[in-house]
Formats: C-alpha cells, structure tokens, sequence
C-alpha cells in the first residue's frame, strides 16, 4: 500500500530564507506527483505537477524535484514571503484513475 | 468559468440524520472525487467517477454513497450521521487525459456531526 510522508510537520522561517519542503512515497511506481498549497479554511491550489518521466518543474519562485527510484520530491521555495504561509501537501497518483494518495502536509509561516 | 462549486459551505448535523453534499463543475471533466479531511491529516478519498453511470469506491467509502447521473454533478450522500464523520468534504475533478493531468478542488464543506 501506498504510504506519503511529509516531514517536517511545520515549519518557521524569517521573510528571505528559501523553503525546503519534503516529500516521500514507498511504491516508486507512480504516475505523477502533484504539490498543492491550501490556506485555512479554503481548498486547494495545485503548483506543480510532475509527470514521471520528469526530473523537475519550475514555476516562477518554486522548483519541485521528483527522484523515483528513491521515493523522494522535494519543493524549493525561494526567498519566501509572509504571503508564502500556508499548509503545502504533496500527492501521488498510483493508477489510471487518478486517484491522489496524500501526505499529511507540512504547515509553514513566513514571519515578516 | 466557476471550476468546481460545493454546497452548503457548513452543516451542522445531529446524529443519524442524513443530508447530501453537492458538487458541479463547469468544465466538462469526466473524472471526479470526493475526499475528506480530517483536522491536521491529508486528504482520503471517499468515492469516485470515471463518467456519468460509473462510480467506484476509494479508501473510506463506509457511510457514504453517491450517485453520477450528469457529467457535471457528483452529489455525495451521508446516511446515518455518525460524530466519526465530522470532516471537511472536497470534491474535485479531472478531464481523465493521460500524462499531466491535474486535479481541481471545490472550497470544500465542513460538516460538524453532533
């Protein structure tokens, strides 16, 4: 059975620093992994997508790596911001029907 | 385009009471999900559709049904509320396209069962 790990659970840095976030799975035959951001109280907004043939994708201020055969992805946010601060999950599709298997999230707050 | 739409916002429900959560969206996806969130925990899928007529369960189906007789709407139905089905409910969607498929979330209902 799929198993999704995020660690930290939260995490505290001052305005500036980059944001290291990670992810880990235990099957590594999966078919894309997705990072999400989702605010108190609202829904959530995907940020990237990584298919699994992919190493990588980059949008604007985030990087999101993807290493298969290690079960691991890790996002990169760089030189975060107060509006950064939010609760950030990762997900894994395991079959055609894209079927997201989640982490538990990691809760990150930026202070000014 | 509204994406993806959830009503009610909030319910608040006393035991064994049943009630449906509705969702619609707008963007002709055959694909769609239900899942819930409980406090400081990922999200868990409920049920899902592949397209009109076709649903199927997922992880923590016990309790709920749903029904897909439109592309655009999947209702999730709670029968028998029980305390343990105090969450936030999402439901989201998909177009099913292989490769870069990405899934759209509603806002999501929290339902206090009481």
């Amino acid at each position: 059975k799929q198993e999704v790990t995020q660690i930290p659970a939260a995490l505290s840095v001052p305005e500036g620093e980059n944001l290291v976030l990670n992810c880990s799975f235990t099957d590594s035959a999966i078919y894309n992994l997705q990072w999400f951001r989702q605010d108190p109280g609202k829904g959530l907004t995907s940020l990237l997508l990584i298919q699994s043939s992919q190493r990588e994708q980059t949008s604007g201020r985030l990087n999101a790596s993807l290493d298969k055969s290690s079960g691991r992805s890790t996002l990169y946010i760089a030189a975060s911001q107060p509006g950064d601060s939010a609760t950030y999950l990762c997900a894994v599709i395991t079959d055609s029907w894209g079927k997201l298997q989640f982490g538990a999230g990691t809760q990150v707050v930026v202070t000014p | 385009n509204a994406g993806v739409t959830q009503t009610p916002k909030f319910r608040i429900l006393k035991i064994g009471q049943s009630m449906t959560l509705q969702c619609t969206q707008d963007m002709n996806h055959n694909y769609m999900y239900w899942y819930r969130q409980d406090p400081g925990m990922g999200l868990k899928l409920i049920y899902y559709s592949v397209g009109a007529g076709i649903t199927d369960k997922g992880e923590v189906p016990n309790g709920y049904n749903v029904s897909r007789s439109t592309t655009e709407d999947f209702p999730l139905r709670l029968e028998l509320a029980a305390p343990s089905q105090t969450s936030v409910y999402f439901c989201a969607s998909d177009p099913g396209t292989s490769g870069g498929r990405t899934q759209y979330f509603g806002p999501g209902t929290r339902l206090l069962v009481l």
